[in-house]
């Protein structure tokens, strides 16, 4: 039973489209994280959420919407997609926001973005 | 934060012991030192964890030393599957910077 899962793995799109990429964990945690892996490997956050509430946004686009209906979900939407978008988006979570559990994260599978 | 120094890559021999290395000479006295990995096309990996004790799971052993700055990493008998970037990252539990920051890691070959 896969503990964080995203949909899709793979995704390619053409330029100025919109997709929507989900993410799910059955771990129970109170926080969830958006990461993007670029072409040369960096892995940086973007998001993070605790108990559905945004806690972090690393001056990424407004193009870029995260959406936590609850806290076991964390969904990726991104509008008018751009060239630079193309790369391998991760979700992940952590027990809680600070404390012991904070930093020990758990990864999904990625999603491998490609921008046409 | 305190920054984090690790080789860009290493090798080992299938089967011996993979020590890691990390310096991080900044370090405070509330800051853990983390491990993580990521296998080539899969997401980061956590593999432990350790304030100033050595620390030993099923997948690593951790020692950090006794002034804290600098940490070893050793996989005790390396496996082809163990080839991967590994990730040292220092941070105190609490604190309002809510975020783990991935550094360029230490990509480790295991060769048969």
């Amino acid at each position: 039973d896969t503990a964080v899962s995203q949909t899709p793995k793979y995704l390619v799109t053409q330029m100025g489209n919109d997709k929507s990429i989900k993410c799910e964990q059955n771990l129970g945690h109170d926080t969830m994280y958006w990461y993007k892996q670029d072409s040369k490997k960096f892995l940086k956050i973007m998001f993070s959420y605790n108990n559905k509430e945004l806690i972090i946004n690393e001056t990424v686009p407004n193009r870029f919407s995260p959406k936590s209906p609850d806290k076991a979900h964390l969904n990726l939407h991104i509008n008018s997609l751009e060239l630079g978008d193309s790369a391998v988006y991760f979700c992940a979570s952590s027990q809680r926001l600070q404390g012991a559990g904070a930093n020990v994260l758990t990864f999904g599978a990625g999603s491998r973005l490609t921008v046409l | 934060d305190a920054k984090t120094t690790q080789p860009t890559s290493m090798d080992c021999a299938e089967g011996r012991a993979a020590n890691l290395p990390c310096n991080h000479s900044t370090i405070s006295g509330n800051e853990y030192v983390y491990w993580y990995r990521q296998i080539h096309s899969q997401g980061p990996q956590y593999i432990i964890h350790g304030l100033k004790n050595n620390e030993t799971n099923e997948m690593a052993s951790l020692i950090i030393t006794e002034d804290r700055k600098s940490s070893t990493l050793i996989l005790p008998h390396a496996t082809l599957r163990d080839t991967a970037v590994y990730y040292c990252i220092v941070r105190a539990s609490g604190g309002s910077n809510y975020k783990l920051t991935f550094g360029k890691g230490t990509l480790l070959t295991v060769n048969p």
